[in-house]
């Protein structure tokens, strides 16, 4: 079955320190993955996407890893800010179909704190 | 900030009642998607457009409908809303990428909907 899972559910930082959420999944064939920043009452934003071939891609602050072999990744915020806080979404994409087939994760909800 | 409008922003209506979730945006994309979120949980994808006059079912089972009369709008309709209704929808359109596969998605701001 093609799921989704992250890690952890919640968390909670200081404003300024760094962080890393993890994602896992069993998506198969493997097409893409992505990571959304959705703010509370906002729809998902972009931040990331990365295809088979590729290990890392940053976006300012934003690092994601991929790794296809065990099928993990993980988002690093570095020197996070209040305006961080928000939900993070891996989302994984297929080849099964043109479409490319979105598995979304329920999502790790940060706080950043000051 | 994408090009994509969701109204109203939030609902709050009666059972039975008949209502429709608009949705639209400015970047010409052809691909047009809605999807269900509810608190905590995975969004779930319930319609899907290729384009004009093209709609399809998503994932999830859904007694709503949707039609795509043009490029730019995709509204969704509700005939008779129950509180199982209750929940936020989000539309979203997306521009190809250089892959196959790898379309990025813009995401509206989504309709809070609760059926009382």
């Amino acid at each position: 079955k093609n799921q989704v899972e992250q890690s952890p559910q919640s968390l909670i930082i200081l404003e300024g320190k760094n962080c890393t959420l993890q994602c896992n999944y069993t998506v198969s064939p493997f097409s893409n993955l992505r990571w959304y920043k959705q703010d509370t009452g906002r729809g998902p934003v972009s931040l990331t996407i990365m295809t088979f071939s590729e290990n890392t891609k940053s976006n300012g602050r934003y690092t994601a890893t991929l790794d296809a072999d065990t099928k993990q990744s993980s988002l690093h915020i570095t020197a996070s800010q209040l305006s961080d806080s928000a939900s993070y979404i891996c989302v994984v994409s297929d080849r099964g179909s043109t479409l490319g087939r979105l598995y979304f994760g329920r999502g790790t909800q940060l706080t950043v704190w000051p | 900030e994408a090009d994509i409008y969701q109204t109203p922003r939030y609902l709050v209506i009666g059972t039975g009642k008949k209502i429709t979730l608009e949705c639209s945006q400015t970047m010409g994309h052809d691909k047009m998607y809605w999807y269900q979120q509810d608190p905590g949980m995975e969004l779930h994808l319930i319609h899907y457009s290729y384009g004009v006059n093209s709609t399809e079912k998503g994932d999830l089972s859904s007694e709503s409908t949707v039609s795509r009369i043009r490029t730019e709008h995709f509204p969704l309709t509700l005939e008779s809303a129950r509180p199982s209704h209750t929940s936020q929808y989000l539309c979203a359109s997306s521009e190809p990428g250089d892959l196959q596969g790898t379309d990025t998605q813009y995401f509206g701001p989504g309709t809070r909907l609760t059926v009382l």
